[in-house]
């Protein structure tokens, strides 16, 4: 069964400080990759990355997938207090069910 | 409606005990998914929805959990003599074939 490796599991950052979540995928049927935003209980969608490589960029976030890593980094700037939040990965193997990691517990200081 | 909706958002219910939890997929969405999502733990797939096809029933952890979807809308999740390890947040999507899942905000299933 294919795996989705998120890290780090946790981050504490100070507002305005830049960071940098990861994560991992293996590769069978693989299609895209999804980024989500969970604050309390609804996942909400982020970015779609398929092999193409092509960045995927919205205000201060920003991501890009590397099909030789078979990995995907998730960028945030200048961060802010509304960015804390479990951000999840998950990989697409084409039969519309989603394989999601742990996520990475964002916590930004004010 | 504008967007997925679940309910109960909360339901605490006695050990051994049969619970229904609801999802109504966004209108003309022709896909429908249940995660559970565990303390600390990442979503984990149970059923798939899609259509007129038989659903894949392939993560549901026990014959205890079952589900089903009428007339290709309203879907509900069963879980029979409810234990413990059953708490979490079910959390339920749809989407267009193709297109980015919607999510809704979830039951948190409390089991004591």
């Amino acid at each position: 069964e294919d795996k989705v490796v998120q890290s780090p599991l946790s981050l504490v950052v100070h507002e305005g400080d830049t960071v940098t979540l990861n994560c991992s995928y293996e590769v069978t049927n693989f299609r895209s990759l999804l980024w989500y935003k969970q604050e309390k209980k609804a996942p909400t969608f982020l970015f779609m990355l398929t092999s193409s490589g092509i960045e995927k960029k919205s205000g201060r976030l920003s991501s890009i997938l590397d099909k030789k890593e078979l990995s995907s980094i998730l960028n945030i700037t200048a961060t802010q207090t509304g960015d804390s939040a479990i951000y999840l990965c998950a990989e697409n193997l084409g039969n519309e069910k989603l394989t999601f990691g742990t996520g990475t517990r964002l916590t930004i200081i004010p | 409606g504008a967007g997925v909706s679940q309910s109960p958002s909360n339901k605490v219910t006695e050990k051994g005990k049969d619970v229904e939890l609801r999802c109504d997929p966004i209108s003309g969405h022709t896909a429908l998914y249940w995660y559970r999502q565990s303390l600390g733990q990442g979503l984990e797939f149970l059923i798939y929805f899609q259509g007129n096809s038989a659903p894949d029933k392939s993560g549901l952890p026990s014959d205890r959990f079952s589900a089903e979807r009428t007339g290709g809308s309203v879907s509900t999740l069963t879980i029979q003599r409810t234990q413990q390890e059953d708490s979490a947040v079910y959390l339920c999507a749809s989407s267009l074939e193709r297109h980015g899942y919607t999510f809704g905000s979830g039951t948190r299933l409390t089991v004591v």
